[in-house]
């Protein structure tokens, strides 16, 4: 079963406008939530996380929401920039279990 | 800094050989973990490793699948008898120790069973 679950596969924006991602979880012990970027033929690459102490973390044009009732976190990130275009993943974990539960992943092409 | 580097980068094999897929975590980063990625979908844990000890080894899919880390820095993922099924990318990740929750992925090892 997917516990965590990303949603709009593919997002198309213009440059500089705002890139919103969406992503929901099943598992209420998820405690901490991360973020990753992959381009193809690369590796996730870390871009920001959040604990379930917070509901918001911002680093540069990325802020990451979390809503903790809802089981709802989302990515922004303002402005889209060409070299933001790439598959977006929804990660999270639970201390004492390390291992990361991800979402398909959504394809965002920022348009110049 | 160097990353983790995963080799080799592409494998191509025969139904039925045994495959052996290497990573070189990030130095002095205590935690390794394997991930499968099947096309289309997101990474899916495999097994994990803290120092030497492998403490959870719950995603591995079948008994024909082996990893190991013996000395606590390089670990290999071999695969017996490879399968069409086991055609995947083979992502392998570090982080600094039990209580760091991010963690650096490799750029993976894309296995293709023909």
């Amino acid at each position: 079963d997917q516990q965590v679950k990303q949603n709009s596969p593919s997002l198309s924006v213009q440059e500089g406008r705002i890139s919103i991602l969406n992503c929901d979880y099943t598992n209420s012990m998820f405690d901490y939530f991360l973020w990753y970027k992959k381009y193809p033929a690369e590796g996730p690459t870390f871009l920001i996380s959040i604990s379930s102490i917070k509901d918001k973390n911002e680093d540069g044009r990325f802020t990451v929401f979390l809503n903790k009732s809802a089981k709802h976190l989302s990515l922004h990130i303002v402005p889209s920039q060409p070299g933001d275009s790439a598959v977006y993943f929804c990660a999270a974990s639970y201390y004492g279990n390390n291992r990361l539960a991800f979402g398909k992943g959504n394809q965002v092409v920022v348009i110049p | 800094g160097a990353g983790v580097s995963q080799s080799p980068r592409y494998k191509v094999a025969k139904r039925g050989q045994d495959v052996a897929l290497r990573c070189d975590p990030i130095s002095g980063h205590v935690s390794l973990f394997w991930y499968q990625q099947a096309l289309g979908q997101g990474p899916e844990f495999l097994t994990y490793f803290q120092n030497e000890a492998q403490l959870d080894k719950s995603g591995l899919p079948s008994d024909r699948f082996f990893a190991e880390r013996p000395e606590g820095s390089v670990s290999t993922l071999k695969i017996q008898r490879t399968q069409q099924e086991d055609s995947a990318v083979y992502l392998c990740a570090s982080s600094l120790g039990d209580r760091a929750r991010e963690q650096y992925f490799g750029p993976g090892t894309r296995l293709t069973v023909t």
